[in-house]
């Protein structure tokens, strides 16, 4: 398993402004996923981000709204720019420490635009 | 398209009792592996099981068991000794490569 942590772990921001959630793991790890779960809703995966190299982005999500930064092998940040009411969502990182296929996930970030 | 479906947005069990949550997913591939996540209020994602495609006997994790039906697309989850600690909504889960989709998922309460 893996120990996740996410700073901040709710915000609330302006309509219009940027925000950078940081993920941290207490080991290193090839891959990390961000995801957005939208109030009541299921995940969706935002991003995979590997160390290296730039991040693949799913259908609907696009890197000049989600930059992704992933410096090394244990961290990672998202970043939700020009903010709008929309975002509001919870985000959470995930990484797969192994080969068994699993993930597992940080505690999440709550964010709040107005 | 890979798709989970969890057919029960609420389901409600007695303390001490046994409940099973539904899950079905539609894949064409054969090689994948299949997951049951919990989510309590605090909103922690929580690993509950998980299951080899290529394994047919079915995951035990204590309390938590699967019956996996590949043939069915099925993967239901029975917990059993339903503990208060238990209720939070429970995810689905699937994942192929580097795929990795959630259903919509089931809200358990558990009654005293």
């Amino acid at each position: 398993s893996a120990v996740i942590s996410q700073k901040p772990s709710r915000d609330i921001c302006q309509r219009g402004t940027s925000l950078t959630i940081q993920c941290q793991v207490d080991s290193q790890v090839t891959m990390m996923f961000w995801y957005r779960q939208q109030p009541g809703q299921s995940l969706t995966l935002i991003a995979t981000a590997n160390q290296g190299s730039e991040a693949t982005y799913e259908s609907g999500f696009v890197i000049d709204k989600f930059p992704i930064s992933r410096p090394n092998l244990t961290f990672s940040t998202l970043t939700v720019s020009n903010m709008s009411p929309e975002d509001s969502s919870i985000y959470l990182c995930s990484v797969e420490p192994g080969p068994g296929g699993e993930q597992y996930f940080g505690p999440g970030t709550r964010l709040t635009v107005t | 398209a890979q798709t989970v479906t969890q057919s029960q947005p609420e389901m409600s069990v007695q303390e001490a009792e046994t409940v099973t949550l539904s899950c079905t997913y539609d894949t064409s591939e054969s090689d994948y592996y299949l997951f049951w996540y919990k989510q309590p209020p605090s909103r922690q994602m929580i690993l509950v099981i998980r299951q080899e495609a290529y394994k047919q006997q079915n995951a035990t994790e204590n309390r938590f068991s699967v019956n996996f039906q590949k043939a069915a697309k099925s993967f239901s989850l029975k917990i059993s000794d339903s503990q208060l600690g238990d209720a939070a909504m429970y995810f689905c889960a699937y994942r192929s490569g580097n795929q990795f989709y959630f259903g919509t998922g089931t809200s358990l309460t558990v009654i005293p």
